[in-house]
């Protein structure tokens, strides 16, 4: 597997909480990104990083923020977390012109 | 705006039968197509695939891809029940590294 971590695995918060995860990789990719997975929405991009300190929006990034101040580590912030920000997140690493690795998910639950 | 369809939604099989998935995709600047398989954790790349024409084959999944047509299809012969799963299809455009999903194909192959 490639070396991809995500904390925590699991997670319950209150709305209105602020949430951070983790994602570390081992491999040095350069790329990283964060995903939301739903039912029926399939994977849809939040954020992506092309460098350390260099980072873009995806599709659905409203009520996200990201860091990555190191290679490997690519933090998802959610400032203020809403019900509808309940969802499996997944973290993805890639070097560029290759597949993209996944790590295996952190279910928040936002009650 | 980028976009990638699959279809079908589902499929529900028998164990010896042979499926086609379908993945239709209108990405600017398009760099490559992939394909993935996620049973319940992250998912787990099977092909990507570049030019039109070329099969791509691993064991009993191959793939190919017609850019003129904009579209791939991914087949199983002879599925088992391990094959059960959510099969899922990826573009990228040139210059970004960015990795956009169809909503998915949940696929169950019955004994």
């Amino acid at each position: 597997d490639a070396g991809i971590t995500q904390s925590p695995r699991h997670k319950v918060t209150e709305t209105g909480t602020p949430v951070t995860l983790r994602c570390h990789q081992t491999e040095n990719h350069r790329y990283m990104y964060w995903y939301r997975q739903d039912p029926g929405h399939g994977l849809r991009l939040i954020h992506y990083s092309y460098g350390v300190k260099d980072t873009d929006k995806g599709e659905v990034s409203d009520g996200y923020s990201v860091s990555r101040s190191k290679t490997e580590d690519f933090l998802l912030t959610l400032e203020s977390a809403t019900s509808s920000q309940t969802s499996v997140y997944f973290c993805a690493i890639n070097q560029g012109g290759t597949e993209a690795f996944f790590g295996q998910g952190t279910r928040l639950t936002v009650v | 705006e980028d976009k990638v369809v699959q279809s079908p939604l589902s499929l529900v099989v028998h164990e010896g039968d042979t499926v086609t998935l379908n993945c239709s995709y209108e990405v600017t600047n398009f760099r490559s197509l992939l394909w993935y398989k996620q049973e319940k954790k992250a998912p787990t790349f099977l092909f990507m695939l570049t030019s039109s024409g070329i099969e791509k084959k691993s064991g009993r999944l191959s793939s190919i891809l017609d850019k003129k047509e904009l579209f791939s299809i991914l087949n199983i012969t002879a599925t088992q029940t391990g094959d059960s799963a959510i099969y899922l299809c990826a573009v990228s455009r040139s210059g970004t590294y960015k990795y956009i999903f169809g909503t998915g194909t949940r696929l169950k192959v019955l004994a």
